[in-house]
C-alpha cells in the first residue's frame, strides 16, 4: 500500500528561523515527487523532483529527493511569516497518480 | 491572468439534485485533474483526463460523472447529490500526463443540504 509520511506534523517558529520539512515515502511506480505549499485552499506548485541527489531551489526554498532511500526535504531559510501554510509531499506515479499525505503545518510568527 | 478557474466557487444545494462544477485552464495543458478535498484535507484524485480522454478513474460513485469538450476544460457533473459529497472540489492541470507539476484551481466549496 502506498504511503506518504511527512515529520513534522506541525512546527511553529519565529521569523528568520531556518526549517527543514522531512517527507519518506513508499510508492509502487514511483515517477517524481512533487511539493506544494497550501495557504487556505488551493496548492501552490513548489518543486518537482526526479533525480536523487540534484537539489532544486526558489530562492529562499530548496529540496533534494534521496530515491534510494525514499526520502525528500524540504528546506525554507529566513522564514517569513508569509511562509505559513501546509506543506504538502506528493509522490507521483508513472500513471500520473498523487499520493496525498496529511502535509506539515508550518507557522511563523513575527 | 488566472491559469485554472473553477466555476462557481460557492455551490450550495439540497440532497437529490443534480449540478455541474466547470473547470477551464488557460496555460496550454493536456492533462487535467479533478481532486476532492476531505474534512481532513486530504486530496483525493478522483479523475484524469488527457487531451480528452480518460486516463484516471479513482474509484467514485458512478453519480460522478467527468466531460471534456476539449482539452482546455474538464467540467463534473455530480447527479442526486447526497451529504457526503460536501467537500471542496479543486481542478488542476498539467502539461502532459508523464511531467510537470499540476497546477491548481481555487476550488469549489460544495454544500449539501
Amino acid at each position: 500500500e502506498d504511503k506518504v509520511v511527512q515529520s513534522p506534523l506541525s512546527l511553529v517558529v519565529h521569523e528568520g528561523d531556518t526549517v527543514t520539512l522531512n517527507c519518506s515515502y513508499e510508492v509502487t511506480n514511483f515517477r517524481s515527487l512533487l511539493w506544494y505549499k497550501q495557504e487556505k485552499k488551493a496548492p501552490t506548485f513548489l518543486f518537482m523532483l526526479t533525480s536523487s541527489g540534484i537539489e532544486k531551489k526558489s530562492g529562499r526554498l530548496s529540496s533534494i529527493l534521496d530515491k534510494k532511500e525514499l526520502f525528500s526535504i524540504l528546506n525554507i531559510t529566513a522564514t517569513q511569516t508569509g511562509d505559513s501554510a501546509v506543506y504538502l509531499c506528493v509522490p507521483r506515479r508513472f500513471t500520473d497518480k498523487l499520493i496525498f499525505g496529511t502535509g506539515t503545518r508550518l507557522q511563523v510568527f513575527p | 491572468d488566472t491559469a485554472v478557474s473553477q466555476t462557481p466557487k460557492y455551490l450550495v444545494t439540497q440532497m437529490g439534485n443534480d449540478k455541474s462544477i466547470k473547470c477551464e485552464q488557460n496555460l496550454g495543458h493536456d492533462t487535467m485533474y479533478w481532486y476532492k478535498q476531505d474534512s481532513k484535507k486530504f486530496l483525493k484524485i478522483m479523475f484524469s483526463y488527457n487531451n480528452k480522454e480518460l486516463i484516471i478513474n479513482e474509484t467514485v460513485p458512478n453519480r460522478f460523472s467527468p466531460k471534456s469538450p476539449d482539452k482546455a476544460h474538464l467540467n463534473l457533473h455530480i447527479n442526486s447529490l447526497e451529504l457526503g459529497d460536501s467537500a471542496v472540489y479543486f481542478c488542476a492541470s498539467s502539461q502532459d500526463a508523464a511531467g510537470g507539476g499540476q497546477y491548481f484551481g481555487p476550488g469549489t466549496r460544495l454544500t449539501v443540504t
